[in-house]
């Protein structure tokens, strides 16, 4: 156990909906990053929070979107969504300990679009 | 951008043996992070090993050990006394300071230990 939670562990939508993945931090750390694991794209960073902050932004599409609340707990939107979109999401944090810190994932929330 | 490349899509071993897992990677810088994660049939992501590139020593955790080679950019993962439970894929990222950065992954390597 990592440490990092996510809700809900399985998602199963249409296509068009919408749907919001929580994540919840290690005690302690402050960067939370999210990840989509997909067939074809293979695992790929979309965007990270800084204690609340954007920090980073990967291939994240326009229809997604992130927030980091002060409690620092995360979540990922999907709006408008398609096929494609079905994944595994991941979500990992770390703590800033100056440079190259671990990042310790969760046990991901599969979506299924249909 | 740096890219990171396995080129075994698949490995299997026999339980108690030795495998070597390849990863190399493309970058122009010269401090980064290397890691090993492992994916095992639940779908955690789990942390096996990390390599400070600044480190000439290779690290290792128990029966697991890498070899990396900052020159030709190279970083194999070696998997000593190989059991049931190492079944899983694995994954090589790369990771470039500064503080709190993005992890760029390799496709994976499934690994199956037989009995």
């Amino acid at each position: 156990d990592s440490g990092v939670t996510q809700t809900p562990k399985h998602l199963i939508t249409a296509t068009g909906q919408r749907v919001t993945l929580r994540c919840s931090p290690r005690s302690g750390d402050l960067s939370v990053y999210w990840y989509q694991q997909s067939l074809d794209q293979g695992l790929q960073f979309l965007i990270q929070y800084y204690n609340g902050e954007e920090r980073a932004k990967g291939n994240i599409l326009e229809r997604f979107s992130a927030q980091q609340f002060p409690d620092l707990h995360s979540e990922l939107n999907l709006s408008s969504l398609e096929l494609g979109d079905s994944a595994l999401y991941f979500c990992a944090s770390s703590f800033p300990h100056g440079s190259g810190e671990t990042q310790y994932f969760g046990p991901g929330t599969r979506l299924l679009v249909l | 951008a740096q890219t990171v490349t396995q080129s075994q899509p698949e490995m299997s071993v026999q339980e108690a043996e030795t495998v070597t897992l390849s990863c190399t990677y493309d970058t122009s810088e010269n401090n980064y992070y290397l890691f090993w994660y492992k994916q095992p049939p639940s779908r955690q992501m789990i942390l096996v090993i990390r390599q400070e590139a600044y480190k000439q020593q290779n690290a290792t955790e128990n029966r697991f050990s890498v070899n990396f080679q900052k020159a030709a950019k190279s970083f194999s993962l070696k998997i000593s006394d190989s059991q049931l439970g190492d079944t899983a894929m694995y994954f090589c990222a790369f990771m470039k300071p500064p503080s709190g950065s993005r992890l760029t992954f390799g496709e994976g390597t499934q690994l199956t230990v037989n009995p």
